[in-house]
């Protein structure tokens, strides 16, 4: 089974500032790699697939890079509704497996 | 507008079964994989079980493999999971979601329900 490891657990950051969130797979997963948002009470939502290509509707301060086993979304400048919990998901191989979640707080 | 609408969470016993439903409406629901994916209290998501488009094609986790089915009525437009044999740690918020293709392979969800929370306690 693979893996996802994501960094840090939680953050704290301010509106406007830039915010990079990693996620690690124990073996190359290539780009099926996807991040999802999630606050609280609400379904998570998908914001990135394929490792780096932005989900339909998601605003653009929102990009993923990476491929093998190292990835990362950037928040490039917070806004008041990013503050959320955000998950990885390898979708390379089953069991399709999500990190442990990072959560995104207010300074 | 695409929705998902789950039904059928409630408190069982240990041992019982209970019967999720989620009703698709929006677009053509033999089109796409479903999945359940569930979120157990403050903890985080786990892929559960998956179902091709036509139905013919199922994935279900180690974790229970056995005990839930998948299964769909696309003249319907509605996904089932069946579960019995229900335990403790199958306590959980119970997501249904729609994959991009009508392949659970690769699947990622890009549309969710709001959940159904499924309790398992004498």
């Amino acid at each position: 089974d693979i893996q996802m490891t994501q960094s840090p657990s939680s953050l704290s950051a301010s509106v406007g500032d830039r915010v990079t969130i990693t996620c690690r797979a124990s073996q190359s997963i290539s780009t099926y790699l996807n991040w999802y948002q999630q606050k609280p009470g609400k379904a998570p939502k998908l914001l990135i697939y394929a490792a780096s290509t932005l989900q339909s509707g998601v605003p653009s301060r929102f990009s993923g890079s990476g491929s093998g086993t190292d990835f990362t979304l950037t928040i490039s400048s917070l806004q008041p509704e990013d503050f959320a919990t955000y998950y990885c998901q390898q979708s390379y191989s089953t069991p399709y497996s999500f990190g442990q979640g990072t959560k995104l707080e207010i300074k | 507008e695409v929705q998902l609408l789950e039904s059928g969470g409630g408190l069982v016993q240990p041992g019982g079964s209970l019967r999720l439903s989620c009703a698709a409406s929006g677009f053509t629901f033999s089109s796409y994989a479903m999945s359940w994916v569930r979120q157990a209290p403050g903890k985080g998501l786990e892929w559960v079980s998956a179902i091709s488009g036509s139905g013919g094609s199922t994935y279900y986790s180690d974790s229970v493999k056995g005990r839930f089915t998948i299964s769909r009525d696309n003249s319907k437009n509605t996904l089932y999971l069946q579960m019995n044999s229900l335990r403790a740690e199958d306590t959980a918020v119970y997501y249904c979601a729609r994959g991009p293709s009508s392949s659970w392979s690769r699947v990622r969800a890009d549309v969710w329900g709001r959940g159904t929370t499924v309790t398992v306690s004498s």
